[in-house]
C-alpha cells in the first residue's frame, strides 16, 4: 500500500529552527508537496520538490532524497504564526496526491 | 485576485437532510477536486474532474455525489448526511501540464455539522 509518515506533533521555541520529517512509500513518484494548514482553515501550498536537493523559499526550505523516500521541511526564525499543521503529500505514478496526516507544530514563546 | 471560493463556510444540517456545498474558481483551472477532512487526519479525496471527466474514488460512499456544470463551478451533494459525515469539505483546483496535474490550490473549506 501507499504510505506517508510524519510525526504527529512537534514543539519548538519562537526564534528557533525546526525540521519536520516525512518518509513515503508510494507507487511511483512524481513530486512531493508541503502544505501549511492553520486550525479550521484550508491547506496552503508551501513548496514542491521533484529533484533531489534543497529548495529554499525565505524562512522555509524543503529537502528531498528520492532514493531514501525522504523529505524534510525546515522552518527558520520561528514565529508564533507558524503554529499550524504541516502536511506532506506525494504525487504517485497516477498523478494522484497521497497525503500524510500532518504534523502539528506548536510554537512556544 | 484569482481564487477558489467555497460557500457556505459553515453548514449545519439535520441527520438525513440533503445538503449541497458549492465551489467556484477564477483560476481557470481545468481540474477540480473535493476532499473530506476530519480532525487531525489527512484530506481524503472524494472526487475529481479533469475538465468534464468525472473520477470517483473507489471508497467514496454512494451518499456523496458531485456536479460540475461548467469550468468555474463544482458542487458536492450529500444525499442523506449521517453523523459520520461531519467534517471539513475542501475544494481544490489545479491545471494539467505535460506531466499531469500541477499544484493544487484550496478554497477555505466548508465546515459541515450534522445534528
Amino acid at each position: 500500500g501507499q504510505n506517508i509518515d510524519q510525526p504527529t506533533e512537534m514543539t519548538a521555541t519562537e526564534g528557533a529552527i525546526v525540521q519536520i520529517n516525512c518518509t513515503y512509500q508510494t507507487s511511483g513518484f512524481n513530486g512531493l508537496f508541503w502544505y501549511q494548514q492553520h486550525a479550521g482553515e484550508a491547506p496552503t501550498f508551501l513548496s514542491y520538490n521533484v529533484l533531489d536537493g534543497l529548495e529554499e523559499k525565505g524562512r522555509f526550505s524543503s529537502f528531498l532524497s528520492r532514493s531514501k523516500g525522504y523529505s524534510y521541511l525546515l522552518l527558520k526564525e520561528l514565529q508564533m504564526k507558524d503554529s499550524a499543521s504541516y502536511l506532506c503529500a506525494v504525487r504517485d505514478s497516477n498523478y494522484q496526491l497521497i497525503w500524510g496526516a500532518g504534523t502539528k507544530l506548536i510554537i512556544k514563546p | 485576485d484569482a481564487m477558489v471560493i467555497q460557500n457556505p463556510r459553515y453548514q449545519v444540517t439535520q441527520f438525513g437532510k440533503p445538503v449541497t456545498l458549492s465551489c467556484s474558481q477564477t483560476l481557470n483551472h481545468n481540474v477540480m477536486y473535493w476532499y473530506q477532512q476530519k480532525s487531525s487526519q489527512a484530506p481524503k479525496l472524494l472526487f475529481h474532474y479533469y475538465d468534464k471527466d468525472f473520477n470517483n474514488e473507489a471508497d467514496t460512499p454512494d451518499n456523496f455525489q458531485s456536479r460540475r456544470p461548467n469550468t468555474s463551478f463544482c458542487f458536492l451533494d450529500i444525499r442523506s448526511p449521517g453523523l459520520g459525515d461531519a467534517a471539513m469539505y475542501l475544494c481544490a483546483t489545479s491545471r494539467t501540464s505535460g506531466s499531469g496535474a500541477d499544484t493544487q490550490y484550496f478554497g477555505p473549506g466548508t465546515r459541515l455539522t450534522v445534528l
